[in-house]
C-alpha cells in the first residue's frame, strides 16, 4: 500500500518544452488534487478532480491541463513550460468520508530554464 | 473565500525550549483547521486537525493546537522541542462544504538549535 506516488521526482525542462507529471493513489479515493509549492507562498491548488472523469480549476490553473482517466491516476500536463512554472508539485488525495487526513505524494521538483 | 496567515516565516529556538507557531484564518463560514509538517525534501504529513468539539487538540510528536474562534486563531505549540522537529510547518483550512481542497498559509520554518 504505497498511498500516493508521483513520477518523476526531478525534472529539468527548457522553456517551451512539454511534459506530464504522473500521480497515482492506491487508496480507492474519489478525489485527487494537484498543488504547487513556491517559497513563501505555501501550497496553491492548480486543479482538482472530485471523481473519475471530472476535473475543475483551482486557484492557479493557467498553463496547465489535467486528465483523470481512471480512479487511480491524475496527471498534470505542461504544454509549453515557462520559467514561472519552476516549482515543487504535489499530488494529494483525501479520504472520501469525514474531514481527516489529506494524503500527499512525495512531490516532483521541476525546473524550467 | 477563506485565507490563512502564518505570522512568522522563521522561528529559531533552542532544543528543549517551548515553541509556539502562530496561525490566523479568515472565513465567513465554518472551517476545519489543520497543521501539516514538511521535513526536508519530503511531502506533507498531518500533525493534527480541528473539526469540532474540544478546542485543544493533540497531535503527533507531542504537538498540540488550540482553536480560538473569537480570535480566529489556531496556534501550534510544543512544550519542549527536539532537533528532529526542525521542519517547515503549514497551517491550512478547508470549508465544510464543496471540494475540500486545502487553503494553506505561507509556512513557518522551525529551526531547532542545540
Amino acid at each position: 500500500n504505497a498511498g500516493v506516488t508521483q513520477t518523476p521526482k526531478f525534472q529539468v525542462l527548457k522553456t517551451g518544452q512539454s511534459m506530464t507529471l504522473q500521480c497515482a493513489q492506491d487508496m480507492n479515493h474519489n478525489s485527487m488534487y494537484w498543488y504547487r509549492q513556491d517559497p513563501g507562498m505555501g501550497l496553491r491548488l492548480i486543479y482538482y478532480s472530485a471523481s473519475e472523469g471530472t476535473t475543475d480549476k483551482g486557484e492557479v490553473p493557467n498553463g496547465y491541463n489535467v486528465s483523470r482517466l481512471n480512479k487511480r491516476e491524475f496527471s498534470l500536463r505542461l504544454e509549453s513550460a515557462a520559467p514561472s512554472q519552476t516549482s515543487v508539485y504535489f499530488c494529494a488525495s483525501p479520504r472520501d468520508r469525514g474531514w481527516g487526513e489529506q494524503f500527499f505524494g512525495p512531490g516532483t521538483r521541476l525546473t524550467v530554464l | 473565500a477563506q485565507s490563512v496567515t502564518q505570522l512568522d516565516s522563521q522561528v529559531p529556538v533552542f532544543e528543549e525550549a517551548p515553541v509556539e507557531l502562530r496561525c490566523n484564518y479568515s472565513s465567513s463560514v465554518s472551517v476545519y483547521l489543520f497543521w501539516y509538517v514538511q521535513y526536508p525534501n519530503q511531502g506533507l504529513q498531518l500533525l493534527l486537525k480541528y473539526l469540532s468539539g474540544s478546542t485543544l487538540v493533540k497531535g503527533i510528536n507531542g504537538f498540540e493546537a488550540e482553536f480560538n474562534k473569537s480570535q480566529t486563531s489556531f496556534h501550534l505549540r510544543k512544550p519542549s522541542v527536539h532537533i528532529s522537529d526542525t521542519a517547515e510547518y503549514f497551517c491550512a483550512v478547508t470549508l465544510d462544504t464543496g471540494r475540500r481542497a486545502l487553503t494553506f498559509g505561507s509556512g513557518t520554518r522551525l529551526q531547532v538549535q542545540p
